[in-house]
């Protein structure tokens, strides 16, 4: 099936630091979407995109649909303590409406 | 508006028991989603239903898991007998069949602990 390689596995940053983190895969995806996962609750969605070369913000988040469709990119500006969690890329391919997760990357934020 | 409801949020059972989760999705949504997330991996689909009829099973177990979504509103995900292997967060999520859109909203997830 369908891989996402998302990266870098986890982060350490300082507040206040900007945070980048990316998907790639070697099939054309339709859609991307972005979600936060905290401990023990469910995935958050954050923010969805559906054109290549699409570049969507939600307050401090931004997200990139790449031109190619096969990648997908997610900055955060300013980080702050409640930044911290587990982001997850998630795309669809055509045909298919389920989505496929990346392995997630883990962000750690120090006050 | 209520988001994805499930229950119960955690189970602990021996191997070769029985389980059942149950999941409530968000009003008016027709696509229902049952997740499985092992420990730091991200969600993996196991089926998809539209309104009542299974779409998209092919991850699904099913010598071991079943499921069900009778009216088309509430689901099931059963598992029997139980494995070691099974202990995951199963996670329900919903959506709204409507042009390009796939976002799913999630509920808060049954952690299974099998021992």
């Amino acid at each position: 099936g369908q891989q996402l390689n998302q990266s870098p596995q986890s982060m350490f940053i300082q507040e206040g630091e900007d945070v980048s983190m990316n998907c790639t895969s070697s099939s054309i995806f339709n859609t991307w979407l972005w979600y936060k996962q905290d401990p023990g609750e469910g995935p958050v969605l954050l923010i969805a995109l559906y054109k290549a070369g699409e570049l969507t913000s939600n307050g401090r988040l931004t997200a990139q649909f790449g031109i190619t469709r096969k990648d997908s990119f997610l900055n955060i500006s300013a980080s702050i303590p409640s930044d911290v969690g587990i982001y997850f890329c998630a795309g669809q391919v055509t045909g298919r409406r389920a989505l496929t997760f990346g392995s997630g990357t883990r962000l750690q934020v120090q006050p | 508006e209520a988001g994805v409801v499930q229950s119960p949020r955690y189970k602990i059972i021996e191997k070769k028991q029985p389980v059942a989760f149950w999941c409530n999705p968000i009003s008016g949504h027709n696509t229902l989603y049952w997740y499985r997330q092992n420990l730091g991996q991200g969600p993996e689909l196991l089926i998809r239903y539209e309104n009542e009829e299974a779409v998209d099973d092919s991850q699904l177990p099913k010598d071991r898991f079943s499921a069900e979504r009778l009216k088309g509103v509430d689901s099931t995900l059963k598992i029997q007998p139980a494995e070691l292997g099974d202990s995951a967060v199963y996670l329900c999520a919903s959506s709204l069949r409507q042009g390009l859109n796939t976002e799913a909203f999630f509920g808060q997830g049954t952690r299974l602990t099998v021992v």
